[in-house]
């Protein structure tokens, strides 16, 4: 079935530095990539998503970058602030399933 | 508040006993989803159902079950408890029977088998 793949699984940087997590899916007929965070003890929450007809998508300090040919995307994030600190987990579906799968998640930590 | 609503927020109970976690989706979605996160672990996907029927199953254990109601609220139910049930149980909501807009999560329930 699909998998997905999150790399790395925690991930320190200093205020104002970028961060950018990476994830592979396994089936080539995902088209649907989105991004949640989730602080401690609380929801994960949708920040941002791509679809497959789009390499590039941008909101604010948040960019997410789709390469379908490699089957993996990433998110970045540019001058990273302390509550930028959370997990971040990675979801692809479509193609063969209409649910979404997740990848094993980023724990960002964003030192003042 | 996103709009979807599980109850309840904390339960503690002990092994061997059964729990009912309820969800109500956001209005308008069909779909509900159920995830499982263990202690610093990533969401496990259970079970999902949309508009009353099952429509994918994850690594659902035989003691879980669920369902949803003709009111699209949902119930997943826990059985014969262990302490390795011990876990974050997320209820997750879309409109439609796919992910093409994306899950809205309820804030989950945190569920303590002692």
């Amino acid at each position: 079935g699909e998998n997905v793949e999150q790399h790395p699984s925690t991930l320190s940087v200093q205020e104002g530095d970028s961060a950018v997590i990476k994830c592979t899916y396994s089936d080539s007929a995902s088209n649907y990539f989105p991004w949640y965070k989730q602080e401690l003890g609380k929801r994960p929450q949708l920040i941002i998503d791509i679809r497959s007809n789009v390499g590039e998508k941008k909101d604010q300090r948040i960019a997410v970058t789709l390469n379908k040919t490699a089957k993996h995307f990433s998110l970045h994030i540019t001058e990273t602030q302390p509550e930028d600190s959370a997990v971040y987990f990675c979801a692809a579906s479509g193609g063969n399933t209409d649910k979404l799968i997740f990848g094993t998640g980023t724990r960002l930590q964003v030192f003042p | 508040d996103s709009g979807v609503t599980q109850t309840p927020k904390h339960l503690i109970t002990a092994t061997g006993q059964r729990v009912t976690l309820r969800c109500s989706p956001r209005s308008g979605d069909l779909s509900v989803y159920w995830y499982q996160q263990s202690l610093d672990q990533g969401l496990q996907f259970l079970i999902q159902y949309y508009n009353g029927e099952e429509r994918a199953k994850g690594n659902i254990l035989e003691r879980f079950s669920a369902q949803q109601f003709p009111d699209l609220h949902s119930e997943l139910n826990l059985s014969s408890l262990e302490l390795g049930d011990s876990a974050l149980y997320f209820c997750a909501s879309s409109v439609d029977q796919g992910s093409n807009y994306g899950y809205t999560f309820g804030s989950g329930t945190r569920l303590t088998v002692v």
